[in-house]
């Protein structure tokens, strides 16, 4: 079935650091690919997406662009600041059907030191 | 806007009581999706209901989770009885429009974490 593998953390980084996190997925047809955050003591965000091969989703200053020939969507930010210290989520979307289901990863917890 | 409203937002009971939880949806959103993250685990589906309805309950692990959202606005998750691997967060969303690659159009809750100890 279809499934998400992201990079086990915790990250751990200096201020202005540069970021990677590592998502790679399977699927049977053509999902949307999504990151997510969820910043400490609040719900689930969404982050950036994308809806076919080659797009680039972008915020914040992160970017994520969905490689159909890698399955990869690994999320980078060129400087992190600390306001970034977050658990980041890969996931994929509904593609047909009537399920909408998303589904995740095991989420990476990223934290950022001044 | 008001946004997902989950409550509690923390549960702490003993294996065997029964747990209830709720989500208040955006208004006027029709879908509405129950999600749960096992301490370090992927965040995993449990269902989806459109109004009242059920559309899609494959994620439920088993009998002892109930859910239902009567008259199509809040939702309540029940436990009973709980066991220590019912631990976790328990994640809502909501979204007006299913359509195809709607994910971007969810919205979700701050959700609940329940502790069976």
């Amino acid at each position: 079935g279809d499934s998400v593998t992201q990079m086990e953390g915790p990250v751990t980084l200096s201020e202005e650091a540069f970021l990677t996190i590592n998502c790679t997925y399977t699927a049977t047809g053509y999902p949307s690919l999504f990151w997510y955050v969820q910043y400490p003591g609040e719900g689930l965000q969404l982050l950036l997406k994308a809806t076919k091969a080659d797009d680039k989703g972008s915020n914040k200053g992160f970017e994520a662009t969905y490689r159909k020939e890698t399955t990869s969507f690994h999320l980078e930010k060129g400087s992190v600041q600390v306001s970034d210290s977050a658990v980041y989520f890969c996931a994929l979307g509904p593609y047909g059907g009537a399920t909408n289901k998303l589904i995740f990863g095991t989420g990476t917890l990223l934290a950022v030191q001044p | 806007e008001a946004g997902v409203t989950q409550f509690p937002s923390h549960s702490v009971i003993e294996k065997g009581q029964t747990v209830t939880l709720r989500c208040d949806p955006i208004s006027g959103h029709d879908n509405l999706y129950w999600y749960r993250r096992v301490m370090g685990k992927e965040i995993k589906f449990l269902l989806h209901f459109v109004k009242e309805s059920k559309q899609d309950e494959s994620g439920m692990p088993n009998n002892r989770f109930l859910a239902e959202r009567t008259g199509g606005t809040y939702s309540t998750l029940k436990v009973q009885p709980a066991e220590l691997e019912d631990s976790g967060v328990y994640f809502c969303a909501s979204s007006q429009d299913p359509g195809q690659g709607s994910g971007y159009g969810y919205t979700f809750g701050s959700g609940t974490r329940l502790t069976v100890v």
